[in-house]
Order: C-alpha cells, then sequence, then structure tokens
C-alpha cells in the first residue's frame, strides 16, 4: 500500500512570508500532481512532476520532484491571501492494475495567510 | 474545453436509502475515477471506469457500485445508505500518459441523515 505523508497539517502565516509544504514517501510515484481545494469544491490541478529532480515554477509557486521520484515540496514565496486554502499533493504509481485511476493522496496542508 | 460536471451538486438523504451520481467528463478523455473525501479520511479511491469496463477497485463495500455509458459519462450508486457515507463524492477524468493527470469536478456533497 502506497502512503503519501502531507506536512505541515496547518500553516497559518503572514502576508509575503515564505513557506514549504513536504510530502513524502516510501514508494516510488511515476508522477506527482500538486492541487489546490477550496471549500465545498473539487480539488485543482497546480502542476504534474514527472522526472526525477525536476523543478517547475508557477508564478510564486515552485515545485520540486525528488531525485528518487519518492518525495516533492512545494514553496511558496511571498505568501497573498489569496493563497489561502487547501493543497493536497497526489502520487500516481503505474504499477498495473491496481493502479488504473488511482491517485494516493497526502493528507493535505491547510494554509491560512492572513493579510 | 468544458470541465468536468457533475449533478447534483448537493444530496439529503436518509439512512436506508440509495442514491445515485453522475459525471461527465472532459470530452475525449475515456478514464474516470470516483473518490470519497472526508474530514477524518482525506481522498480515498472508489474505482475508476475505462471504455465501459471497471478496471480498478477501491477499499469500499460493495454498497459502493458504479458504471460508465459509451459516451464516457459515469454514475456511482450507492445503496443502503449509512451516517458514515456522508461526504463530498469526486469525480476525476484523467488524460492518460506519462503525466496521468487528474481533472476533478465541482463534487456533488451529500448529507446522510
Amino acid at each position: 500500500t502506497q502512503l503519501l505523508e502531507q506536512s505541515p497539517q496547518f500553516l497559518s502565516i503572514q502576508e509575503g512570508e515564505n513557506l514549504t509544504v513536504y510530502c513524502n514517501s516510501s514508494s516510488v510515484f511515476s508522477s506527482l500532481q500538486w492541487y489546490r481545494q477550496e471549500p465545498g469544491e473539487g480539488p485543482v490541478l497546480l502542476v504534474t512532476v514527472v522526472t526525477g529532480g525536476e523543478v517547475k515554477k508557477l508564478k510564486r509557486l515552485t515545485f520540486q520532484f525528488g531525485d528518487a521520484r519518492k518525495d516533492s515540496s512545494l514553496h511558496i514565496t511571498a505568501a497573498q491571501p489569496g493563497d489561502t486554502g487547501l493543497y493536497l499533493c497526489a502520487g500516481y504509481a503505474n504499477a498495473g492494475g491496481t493502479s488504473y485511476g488511482k491517485l494516493t493522496f497526502g493528507q493535505g496542508t491547510i494554509l491560512t495567510v492572513h493579510p | 474545453k468544458a470541465g468536468v460536471t457533475q449533478t447534483p451538486r448537493y444530496l439529503i438523504k436518509t439512512r436506508g436509502q440509495q442514491v445515485t451520481l453522475s459525471c461527465s467528463p472532459i470530452s475525449g478523455h475515456r478514464s474516470v475515477s470516483w473518490y470519497q473525501q472526508t474530514p477524518g479520511q482525506g481522498l480515498q479511491f472508489l474505482f475508476e471506469y475505462f471504455s465501459e469496463t471497471q478496471r480498478n477497485k477501491g477499499n469500499f463495500p460493495g454498497r459502493f457500485s458504479g458504471r460508465q455509458f459509451s459516451n464516457s459519462r459515469s454514475e456511482m450508486n450507492v445503496s443502503t445508505l449509512e451516517l458514515g457515507d456522508s461526504a463530498l463524492y469526486l469525480c476525476a477524468s484523467t488524460r492518460t500518459g506519462a503525466s496521468y493527470e487528474q481533472y476533478f469536478g465541482p463534487g456533488t456533497r451529500l448529507t446522510v441523515t
């Protein structure tokens, strides 16, 4: 059974601060996605990383996939109140039948950015 | 392209009843996955359908079932509802390939009383 441990679970910061969210596993994933979810809505895909060591940037957000493809991080620079939400990491194992259509999700990080 | 749509958005049911939820994937996407999201368990995989066939199933009781139609639209059914079935049910449409990206609908909020 693949598990993704996401930390921290809660993050409350002031506008302008930087933060990092971590996603760790003992399993290898063929790809890893980061999502952001607003209350009562579905998760919205932010980025997908595929290659070990890959770094992707989306404005003030930087995503990194670990060299061994077992871990990932999300770094936000100069956080803004609009960044508030639930951030989820999710991995796809590509291991045949038992992985079809299945993303393994971390428990999520609830980020609150205060003005 | 239109995104993933789910209907209804909200449902209130009584214990013992059954419910059917509907999902229309992004045009051209043939794989549809269903997830249950609760505060305690997070997002849990229910099942996946591809070309009208269930290819994978999560660890949920047989009361949870689904199907997919020839136009890739999918439905999931929960019979004999229990209080613990209250959750946000999410449908995801998958673009297959190396990156295996899933795109989620807005979800159906089911409340069982």
